[in-house]
């Protein structure tokens, strides 16, 4: 089945760490996508690549880091600089302006 | 800047009622797109419509509905006969025509948590 997957569902971090998020996808989309989601508000892109090696900043990128190395996956790593990690990450995939299909996503919680 | 704006925070409704979630959207672009997501309690953002800006004709599928009004900026979303599986937080989105080919950047309401009680 075409979709993607993100690990780990789950994940603890303390103080000082960096952590990578996983997000691969198998639908052969260009275009792939990091959200954050903070309890009772919506999605706010992290950043976003449009093709392999390329990746732009989106609106709440400061202690944040990716990579686009293969074009079915993102990875996230949120670093020590991140002064409130403790969220909801969606990654996305989408085909120039077609719909954007999402992951399940993985809640991250500093310890 | 963009912006869209979803006045109820919560709403909840008993089974079978009808119930409309609205969507209010700013932005200056003249071509401009348009989503509807649902985000059940596992979390997985679940897409329902998209709507680009020169389509303003009313949508329907199934027991779902769409209002695209232009003239007021709002792209209502309305469930007819709820029922309980239809709890969920739903999203409207907006993406505009930025000159970027391939992705697009999703600017988010803050979402309308929906209850449908038996």
């Amino acid at each position: 089945d075409g979709g993607i997957t993100q690990s780990p569902k789950y994940l603890f971090r303390k103080e000082g760490q960096n952590v990578t998020l996983s997000c691969e996808q198998n639908l052969n989309h260009d275009a792939m996508y990091w959200y954050r989601q903070d309890p009772g508000q919506g999605l706010r892109l992290i950043y976003y690549s449009q093709i392999v090696n390329d990746f732009q900043k989106g609106d709440i990128a400061e202690g944040y880091s990716v990579s686009r190395e293969k074009k079915e996956s993102f990875p996230l790593t949120v670093t020590s600089a991140q002064k409130n990690p403790t969220a909801f990450y969606l990654c996305a995939s989408s085909t120039g302006y077609g719909e954007q299909f999402f992951g399940p996503g993985t809640r991250l919680t500093v310890l | 800047a963009q912006k869209v704006t979803q006045a109820q925070t919560e709403i909840s409704v008993v089974e079978k009622e009808d119930v409309t979630l609205d969507c209010v959207y700013e932005t200056r672009d003249t071509t401009y797109y348009l989503f509807w997501y649902k985000q059940p309690p596992s979390g997985e953002l679940v897409f329902l419509i998209r709507r680009n800006s020169f389509d303003e004709q009313n949508e329907i599928s199934g027991r779902y509905s769409w209002n695209f009004q232009k003239s007021t900026s709002s792209f209502n979303f309305t469930i007819t006969a709820s029922q309980v599986v239809d709890s969920a937080v739903y999203f409207c989105a907006l993406t505009g025509d930025e000159g970027i080919q391939g992705a697009q950047k999703l600017v988010f309401g803050q979402g309308t948590r929906l209850t449908i009680n038996p």
